[in-house]
């Protein structure tokens, strides 16, 4: 069966310093990995998804950047951290080709300080 | 584009009473349509889905939704709640993987 891993869980960080979040798959093959940010009391704002290795699309203008160094590997990162940072930060991945569902990580807390 | 608006932020509901939480959506073609439920400071769980089956989708934990084009509706509801349905509801519109668009959310109390 598939598995979604991220980490860390929580983080705190102090506003300029720098962000390294990452998200692996398990169980499946060539998936299509999200990015998603949940700010308090909103929805989930999507920042970047990847088809394959190395294809990013960003989908908002930001500080934050994404890569994809393997094929179920998806990293998120920032030089320097803005208060506005700050949310729950959810990976997703599903199947490359298919119409059907996203599933998801457990989310990572990232408060900046 | 496609989008989904949920209306009602917060729902509250007394134990055992129905729950209706409701989702219109906008898509210029054919869509799927998902409910996905969170609960505090975790990751997003599937409910149901529509791909164009049957218009009345069965989910996990007792919750239904009906599609209604006619409508352009896609609310989802239980006929009995329980305290354990407490949490954040998410509808969401795709007509393919890299597009799919959330609802802000429907928050859910179960009042004892």
């Amino acid at each position: 069966s598939q598995t979604i891993h991220q980490w860390p869980a929580t983080l705190v960080q102090p506003v300029g310093s720098p962000l390294s979040l990452e998200c692996t798959v398990e169980g499946t093959s060539n998936p299509n990995l999200y990015w998603y940010r949940q700010a308090a009391g909103r929805g989930l704002q999507l920042l970047f998804y990847s088809v394959g290795i190395g294809q990013i699309s960003s989908e908002v203008p930001q500080n934050l950047s994404a890569s994809r160094p393997q094929d179920r590997q998806f990293i998120l990162s920032s030089k320097k951290l803005l208060l506005s940072d700050s949310g729950f930060y959810l990976c997703a991945w599903s199947q490359w080709g298919a119409l059907d569902e996203q599933y998801f990580g457990p989310g990572t807390r990232l408060t900046v300080t | 584009a496609q989008s989904v608006t949920q209306l009602g932020s917060h729902v509250s509901v007394s134990e055992g009473a129905l729950v209706l939480l409701r989702c219109n959506y906008s898509s210029s073609v054919p869509p799927y349509l998902f409910w996905y439920v969170q609960y505090p400071n975790q990751g997003l769980q599937l409910l149901l889905k529509y791909t164009s089956a049957a218009t009345l989708v069965k989910g996990i934990n007792g919750f239904e939704a009906e599609f209604k084009k006619s409508e352009t509706s896609f609310h989802l509801t239980k006929p009995s709640a329980h305290m354990s349905d407490a949490a954040e509801y998410f509808c969401a519109v795709s007509p393919n993987n890299n597009d799919m668009r959330f609802g802000a959310g429907t928050r859910l109390t179960v009042k004892p």
